[in-house]
C-alpha cells in the first residue's frame, strides 16, 4: 500500500529554473495539499485542493502554482525558482469526508536545493 | 493568527523514562488537534487526531491530552524506547473560516533522541 508518493526525492536547481514536483495517492481520498517544510519553521501550507477541479491559497502560495491533474494527481510548479524556496516540500491526503475531522497523510517528501 | 508552540526544542531521556511531549496554541477555536512524528529525511506519521469535543486519545503506549480552553496538548509516551528517537510535530485544525478546513497550523517539533 503506497500511500502518498513524491517525485523527485531530491533535486537541484539553478535560480529562474522551473520545475514540477509530482504528488499522487492511492487511498481514494477527495483532498490533497502541499507544504513547505523549513528549519525552525514547522510545515506551512503553500495550496490545497478540496476536491478534483478546485484549488485553494495556502499560508504562503506566492512563487508556486498547482494543478489537481485528476483525483489521484496534485502537481506544484515553481515557474522561476528562487534561493527563498530551497526547502522540503510534502505532499499530504485526507478523506473528503467531513475532512476537517479526518487525519492528514503525508508523503515522503521533496528535498529542493536552489542555487 | 493561530501560532503553535512546542516547548522544548530537543530533549534526550534515557530508556526507560516517560516522555512528556508540549505543544500550546492561541486560539482555542479549533476543529481537532494532530500529533504526528518525523525520522529524519521521512514524511510525517499522525500518531493521534484529538477532536476538540475529546479530552484525550490513547494508541498503546501513547496519550495526548487536549485541554482547549488553555490551549495546550501534551503527548505522553510511556516507558521510551530508542525506537521512539524521532522529531515529534502538532498541528491544530482552525475554526477561522468555514473554508479553513483545508489548513493545519504546525508547531516546529520537538526532537527526541532516547538513549540506550
Amino acid at each position: 500500500n503506497a500511500g502518498v508518493t513524491q517525485t523527485p526525492k531530491f533535486q537541484v536547481l539553478k535560480t529562474g529554473q522551473s520545475m514540477t514536483l509530482q504528488c499522487a495517492q492511492d487511498m481514494n481520498h477527495n483532498s490533497m495539499y502541499w507544504y513547505r517544510q523549513d528549519p525552525g519553521m514547522g510545515l506551512r501550507l503553500i495550496y490545497y485542493s478540496a476536491s478534483e477541479g478546485t484549488t485553494d491559497k495556502g499560508e504562503v502560495p506566492n512563487g508556486y502554482n498547482v494543478s489537481r491533474l485528476n483525483k489521484r494527481e496534485f502537481s506544484l510548479r515553481l515557474e522561476s525558482a528562487a534561493p527563498s524556496q530551497t526547502s522540503v516540500y510534502f505532499c499530504a491526503s485526507s478523506e473528503a469526508r467531513r475532512p476537517i475531522n479526518q487525519p492528514q497523510h503525508f508523503g515522503d517528501g521533496t528535498r529542493l536545493s536552489i542555487l | 493568527k493561530q501560532e503553535v508552540t512546542q516547548i522544548p526544542a530537543a530533549l534526550s531521556v534515557p530508556e526507560g523514562e516517560n516522555l512528556v511531549l508540549n505543544c500550546s496554541f492561541t486560539d482555542s477555536a479549533i476543529y481537532n488537534l494532530q500529533w504526528f512524528r518525523q525520522d529524519p529525511g521521512k514524511g510525517l506519521t499522525s500518531l493521534l487526531l484529538i477532536q476538540s469535543s475529546q479530552r484525550e486519545q490513547t494508541s498503546g503506549r501513547l496519550n495526548a491530552s487536549l485541554d482547549k480552553s488553555s490551549g495546550r496538548s501534551t503527548l505522553y509516551i510511556a516507558a521510551s524506547q530508542p525506537g521512539d528517537s524521532a522529531t515529534y510535530l502538532c498541528a491544530v485544525r482552525p475554526r477561522e473560516t468555514t473554508d479553513s478546513w483545508g489548513k493545519l497550523q504546525f508547531g516546529a517539533g520537538t526532537q527526541v533522541v532516547v538513549t540506550p
